[in-house]
């Protein structure tokens, strides 16, 4: 039982490059959600995904793509990437989405724009 | 609107000491209030929970209050030890995870 994983771990692109960030979870969790941590500011939701099918807008969802592929995977692209969009990227799953929900945290992605 | 405001770091320790870090927050409705911690290159954890008014969550010798009348879930432990060196974010719950910035705690032996 590996809870949640993230692939790459640490990342290096120039401006304008493309890549995606890929997320599983084997908790067959119903919701996902993605972060982006900048220090001094805590955890932001950049998309999150309630349900396998539906993906919905965060706190910071600009410059940002996500697909939920199946149940298990939810992975984040970055089109054109900016040195905005430098920070620790981290993915995270729950059993519903309710308020109660505990949300599981992968290890994180260390994403560096030149 | 939700926020949470949670003391600024690093708070400095040395082993053994009563560790109080603040958090309060402002919310609509009945949220949930969390505790997580993030060991160093690790990604966050839960570290303890409380989903009324009143309840206290506890964990690892730590513990949180929900004070629904100071809107507060300040994090107590009675005696630091090195391992508890970590960063530590309050949040609360109304179907979004909302976060504290985070205090870096350091325990010197």
């Amino acid at each position: 039982n590996a809870g949640v994983t993230q692939t790459p771990k640490f990342q290096v692109l120039k401006t304008g490059q493309s890549m995606t960030l890929q997320c599983a979870q084997d908790m067959n969790h119903n919701s996902m959600y993605w972060y982006r941590q900048d220090p001094g500011m805590g955890l932001r939701l950049i998309y999150y995904s309630a349900s396998e099918g539906t993906t919905d807008k965060g706190e910071v969802p600009n410059g940002y793509n996500v697909s939920r592929l199946n149940k298990r995977e939810f992975s984040l692209r970055l089109e054109s990437a900016a040195p905005s969009q430098t920070s620790v990227y981290f993915c995270a799953s729950s059993d519903h989405g309710t308020t109660a929900d505990t949300q599981y945290f992968g290890p994180g992605t260390r994403l560096t724009v030149l | 609107g939700n926020s949470v405001t949670q003391m600024e770091g690093p708070v400095t320790l040395s082993e053994e000491a009563f560790l109080t870090i603040n958090c309060t927050y402002t919310a609509t409705g009945y949220p949930s209030l969390f505790w997580y911690v993030q060991y160093p290159g690790e990604g966050l954890q839960l570290l303890l929970k409380a989903t009324k008014a009143d309840d206290k969550g506890s964990n690892k010798g730590f513990e949180a209050t929900y004070r629904k009348e100071t809107t507060s879930f300040h994090l107590e432990k009675g005696s630091v030890q090195v391992s508890d060196s970590a960063v530590y974010f309050c949040a609360l719950s109304n179907y979004q995870l909302i976060w504290g910035a985070g205090t870096k705690l350091i325990i010197k032996p």
